[in-house]
């Protein structure tokens, strides 16, 4: 069974750099690509972008100046790092499995997701 | 981008009941390209539903999608208690990925 556990720091100043990580158990690494996912207060879910073992990587145009996710296939670990943070950032974010090859189609829901990070930005 | 848009925004039921929720797409969504998930306070979502039609691993067949095109829709046949919580919609035809505003499911 294929388990994500994501780490990183939960309070930034506005300007500073969000770093995340997310580390695969289980399962194949390589299969798949592995994204990054947020959810603002109260509101929606919001794909931030994704990446294979061969580093490459898929971000969502709203973000894309502003966000780098890259792996380290020897850990099965992957990590996002968005940049010059503002109070609009402040969400959960999520690590999960997706996109994939199925039936010789690349396809792109999510399924696992990690437990989710507190990511607040405040002065 | 391909904009989605769930009704109703909340959903106020009694256990046994039915419910029927709709996840609209500005444009068509590829290959019946969607995904539904539920999500309870605190927790990350749970894949419900892919392919607008295929039920995801362990999930009761009390659970069913249909639709394609703009127009999709989620039913649950029976609500059980634990089936109270937030469902959202995702297309995965074209990228970006995008998600649906989601629909409470609330007791009544």
């Amino acid at each position: 069974q294929v388990q994500l556990q994501q780490w990183g720091a939960g309070l930034l100043k506005p300007s500073e750099t969000l770093s995340l990580t997310c580390a695969v158990y289980g399962g194949s690494f390589t299969d798949y690509y592995w994204s990054w996912i947020r959810q603002p207060p109260g509101k929606g879910l919001e794909w931030i972008g994704e990446i294979n073992h061969s580093e490459t990587t898929n971000y969502n145009p709203s973000l894309k100046s502003r966000v780098t996710i890259s792996v380290d296939t020897s850990k099965n670990q992957f990590s996002l790092k968005l940049s010059s943070v503002t109070a609009a950032d402040t969400a959960v974010y999520y690590c999960a499995r997706g996109p994939h090859w199925f039936l010789g189609i690349r396809v792109a829901w999510f399924d696992p997701w990690g437990q989710g990070t507190q990511v607040t930005v405040s002065s | 981008e391909i904009v989605l848009t769930q009704s109703p925004g909340t959903l106020s039921l009694s256990p046994g009941e039915r419910a029927t929720l709709s996840c609209r797409a500005s444009q068509s969504v590829s290959s019946s390209s969607l995904a539904w998930y539920q999500q309870k306070p605190g927790q990350a979502p749970r894949l419900l539903i892919y392919g607008a039609s295929s039920r995801a691993t362990g999930i009761p067949d009390r659970f069913s999608g249909s639709g394609s095109g703009t127009d999709f829709t989620l039913t649950i046949s029976r609500l059980e208690p634990e089936d109270f919580a937030v469902y959202y919609c995702q297309q995965y035809g074209t990228s970006p990925w995008t998600f649906g505003q989601g629909t409470k499911v609330e007791i009544k």
